[in-house]
């Protein structure tokens, strides 16, 4: 059972536009999410995160925004620039869990190709 | 400061042989992970470790084993490998701070077992 889904395997945009990446998720227990990205033979890098007691963190080109009641997150790139062309994947942890380390669940991932 | 530190990247096995893939990490976190990734899927949790001496299974734990003596390294042990254990496999750490948890990861392994 995928308790974080990426339903859009793949997206491209043109330089300069808006990317729009989707992540939505069923445990109610998750309370902290981040965006990691991967480039090509290299390990995922941190992004951006965000906590379940807020509903939008910014950094720079990089806004997730979390919808609690939808259970859903996205995080918005503007502008794209070529760069930024990787695989995006979603994550989150039940802080709270109590499990004594924070582990985190991660999405199949979203390819972004930012087309020059 | 080299962050998070695997070895080998690559890897070609015979079934039935066992290997140790090496995790080194230099950031002083107590925390640590071991993750695989399949094609077209993402991170599966395999083992774990919040200090020294203390390990925990993951999502994945089957046919492998972990160790934890000292902070900076985290090696997973494959015994008797299986095709099933191709995969790209990545080490991960975290500071572990309150209300929020950022783990670190090294570039990977990447494992054929054949």
């Amino acid at each position: 059972d995928q308790q974080v889904k990426q339903n859009s395997p793949s997206l491209s945009v043109q330089e300069g536009r808006i990317s729009i990446l989707n992540c939505d998720y069923t445990n109610s227990m998750f309370d902290y999410f981040l965006w990691y990205k991967k480039y090509p033979a290299e390990g995922p890098t941190f992004l951006i995160s965000i906590s379940s007691i807020k509903d939008k963190n910014e950094d720079g080109r990089f806004t997730v925004f979390l919808n609690k009641s939808a259970k859903h997150l996205s995080l918005h790139i503007v502008p794209s620039q070529p760069g930024d062309s990787a695989v995006y994947f979603c994550a989150a942890s039940a802080i709270n869990s109590g499990a004594g380390s924070y582990q985190l669940t991660f999405g199949k991932g979203t390819k972004l190709s930012v087309i020059p | 400061n080299a962050g998070v530190t695997q070895t080998p990247k690559f890897r070609i096995l015979k079934i039935g042989q066992s290997m140790t893939l090496q995790c080194a990490q230099d950031m002083n976190h107590n925390y640590m992970y071991w993750y695989r990734q399949d094609p077209g899927m993402g991170l599966k949790l395999i083992y774990y470790s919040v200090g020294a001496g203390i390990t925990d299974k993951g999502e994945v734990p089957n046919g492998y084993n972990v160790s934890r003596s000292t902070t900076e390294d985290f090696p997973l042990r494959l015994e008797l490998a299986a095709p099933s254990q191709t995969s790209v496999y990545f080490c991960a750490t975290e500071a572990h701070q309150v209300a929020k948890n950022i783990q670190y990861f090294g570039a990977g392994t990447r494992l054929s077992v054949l």
